[in-house]
């Protein structure tokens, strides 16, 4: 059972633009949502974070929206450079502690 | 900055083999990871260590895997007789707390079982 949809696959995007990433969970007890950026060998990092009693969470340019009806959420990169050239993981939890990733997606910016 | 670090960084072992995989957590943090992510496919947990007891566990992590954390510093997954499917990058990270707290990630030890 995949617990965590993730889409695009893989996005590509020019310098400046916005890139959104969007997952999708099935499991209402999630209530923490977390997405990891990850660079060629090396581990995921944590990029930003959000708990359903709020619908937006908004770090430098990087923004997490959230939509608990729709069991949605997504990330928008502002602005993207192509140092945010990563791939990355969306993730869920019930309890903080065990996350489900989704399948992540590769973001290339172009300069 | 503190860092999460793993041993080795590849590890090449034939079918039946046991492994060991080692990790050093960040010094002040006393929860931890494991995961593994086969190659293309998502980031999957394995087990989680608080205490010298595992606190939780997927149904990967069955009856060939276990964890340890031997000394002060170290944190171990062994796999006692490693199969093809298990070659994938195994990840170790640590946390202060257990619930809602930032997991930092090591960099990976990349298994390869032939």
């Amino acid at each position: 059972q995949q617990q965590v949809k993730q889409s695009p696959q893989s996005l590509i995007v020019q310098k400046g633009g916005i890139s959104i990433i969007n997952c999708a969970y099935e499991n209402t007890a999630f209530d923490y949502f977390p997405w990891y950026q990850q660079f060629p060998g090396k581990g995921p990092a944590l990029l930003i974070a959000i708990r359903p009693d709020v619908s937006e969470k908004k770090e430098g340019r990087f923004t997490i929206s959230f939509n608990k009806s729709a069991k949605q959420f997504s990330l928008h990169i502002m602005d993207s450079q192509p140092g945010d050239s990563a791939t990355y993981f969306c993730a869920a939890s019930n309890t903080g502690n065990q996350f489900y990733f989704g399948t992540g997606t590769s973001l290339t910016v172009i300069p | 900055e503190p860092e999460v670090t793993q041993t080795p960084s590849h590890q090449v072992t034939q079918m039946g083999q046991e492994v060991i995989l080692r990790c050093v957590p960040i010094s002040n943090h006393l929860y931890f990871y494991w995961y593994r992510q086969i190659l293309g496919q998502k980031v999957e947990f394995l087990v989680s260590f608080y205490n010298n007891e595992i606190s939780e566990k997927s149904e990967i992590f069955d009856d060939q895997f276990s964890v340890e954390r031997p000394d002060g510093s170290n944190f171990t997954l062994k796999i006692r007789s490693t199969k093809l499917e298990d070659s994938a990058m195994y990840f170790c990270a640590s946390s202060v707390m257990l619930s809602y707290n930032e997991q930092f990630f090591g960099p990976g030890t990349r298994l390869t079982v032939l």
